[in-house]
């Protein structure tokens, strides 16, 4: 069986500081992943995803994720935070037998000025 | 275009009757998903649809759980008598194929009394 453990349940962060959301992840075949937000009051967003091919995956507003198989992680990066990158990210995996997404509990990131 | 529709977006039911939640996926998408966002755990899936089969319901809870599409379009979740522990925001998606990136609902906050 698949599972994802995000072990930080919130980050607070002053606004253009650095920021890594922690996510390991574990199964037992190839695995596809993925970094979705959810913004206060909205429905959640895919960030990235990682399919195959370059291990460094980058989303339109600068965070990126790089899949690393020998750890089983898939840590989200950012290195200037803003105020409107406050959400919740949630870290998932699927793999080509299972269609469903498997999601870790989240991550609540909070950026202060 | 439009995006992935829920309704309603609010649902407040005494225990023991029965709700219906519907889902509109985004006009030509095969696949449609089914999740429960709640306090205590997390994101899980529920079931999903290829066309208007579902291939896996490994996710629906109980037998009170149940699922239908019709048309290749519309879903409908159904719950029946209602338990306090049903009480979560039920989110569906949709994508174009499998594998594809699913597009999320705003979702249905269902609040059993």
């Amino acid at each position: 069986a698949q599972s994802v453990t995000q072990l930080d349940s919130q980050v607070p962060v002053f606004e253009e500081a650095p920021v890594e959301l922690r996510c390991n992840y574990s199964s037992s075949v190839s695995v596809y992943l993925f970094w979705y937000v959810q913004y206060p009051n909205q429905g959640l967003q895919l960030l990235l995803k990682y399919l195959s091919g370059s291990t460094l995956v980058e989303s339109i507003n600068g965070f990126e994720a790089e899949f690393n198989k020998s750890q089983t992680s898939f840590h989200l990066r950012k290195p200037s935070v803003h105020i409107s990158d406050t959400a919740e990210y949630f870290c998932a995996v699927t793999n080509a037998g299972f269609q469903k997404l498997v999601f870790g509990t989240g991550t609540r990131l909070l950026v202060s000025p | 275009g439009a995006g992935v529709s829920q309704s309603p977006s609010n649902k407040v039911t005494e225990k023991g009757k029965d709700v219906e939640l519907r889902c509109d996926p985004i006009s030509g998408h095969t696949a449609l998903y089914w999740y429960r966002q709640s306090l205590g755990q997390g994101l899980e899936f529920l079931i999903y649809f290829q066309g208007n089969s579902a291939p896996d319901k490994s996710g629906l809870p109980s037998d009170r759980f149940s699922a239908e599409r019709t048309g290749g379009s519309v879903s409908t979740l159904t719950i029946q008598r209602t338990q306090q522990e049903d009480s979560a925001v039920y989110l569906c998606a949709s994508s174009s194929r499998i594998l594809d990136e699913q597009y999320f609902g705003p979702g249905t906050r269902l609040t059993v009394t």
